[in-house]
């Protein structure tokens, strides 16, 4: 597996403005990803984050609302722009180390929009 | 469109018996499946999976069962304990893409 930390671990934030969410991980992964999880909500995925390209969304979710950028193998930022109570969720990210089918996630950043 | 689906929201059992979850999915395409347990404030914690080649795959107390013509898989965990007590996500995916579908969660809660 990977060791995965995310920064900050929670936070409370005003509607209208932004916050940036980083990822790290211990070891170079093949891939990472960026899901969302809504208040008794199950988790859905925002976007692929390519490593040196522009991320790859799902439908839904659009690159002016979540920036993300992946600067190298083992590190990712998702910023969530222009907040609204609606975005008051907890936000993972996730990798993959290898071809095999396992998802490793990181322990969540839990932001509350006010 | 939810592809994957645990239809039931929760699930209480007696230390020592059998916790059964189900799952059920709907995308033909799907051919690795996961469950993943979580505690409040952490991240989903990866169990056990199974590829679609199988139809059992067994680790320790937990056992995943497949049974494609029916869509459908379950997670065994036998005896149970308190420590068992967390939510249970059954996942999906396809071998040419590593996205994974989450279904809604069990809830599960182990009785002393």
């Amino acid at each position: 597996s990977a060791v995965i930390s995310q920064k900050p671990s929670r936070d409370i934030c005003q509607r209208g403005t932004s916050l940036t969410i980083q990822c790290q991980v211990d070891s170079q992964v093949t891939m990472m990803f960026w899901y969302r999880q809504q208040p008794g909500q199950s988790l859905t995925l925002i976007a692929t984050a390519n490593q040196g390209s522009e991320a790859t969304y799902e439908s839904g979710f659009v690159i002016d609302k979540f920036p993300i950028s992946r600067p190298n193998l083992t590190f990712s930022t998702l910023t969530v722009s222009n907040m609204s109570p609606e975005d008051s969720s907890i936000y993972l990210c996730s990798v993959v180390i290898s071809t095999g089918p396992e998802q490793y996630f990181g322990p969540g950043t839990r932001l509350t929009v006010t | 469109d939810q592809q994957v689906k645990q239809n039931s929201p929760s699930l209480s059992v007696q230390e020592g018996r059998i916790s059964i979850l189900n799952c059920d999915y709907t995308n033909s395409m799907f051919d690795y499946f996961l469950w993943y347990k979580k505690y409040p404030a952490e991240g989903p914690t990866f169990l056990i999976s199974i590829s679609s080649i199988k139809d059992k795959n067994e680790d320790g107390r937990f056992t995943v069962f497949l049974n494609k013509s029916a869509k459908h898989l379950s997670l065994h965990i036998v005896p149970s304990q308190p420590g068992d007590s967390a939510v249970y996500f059954c996942a999906a995916r396809s071998s040419n893409d590593y996205k994974l579908s989450f279904g809604a969660g069990t809830t599960v809660t182990v009785r002393a």
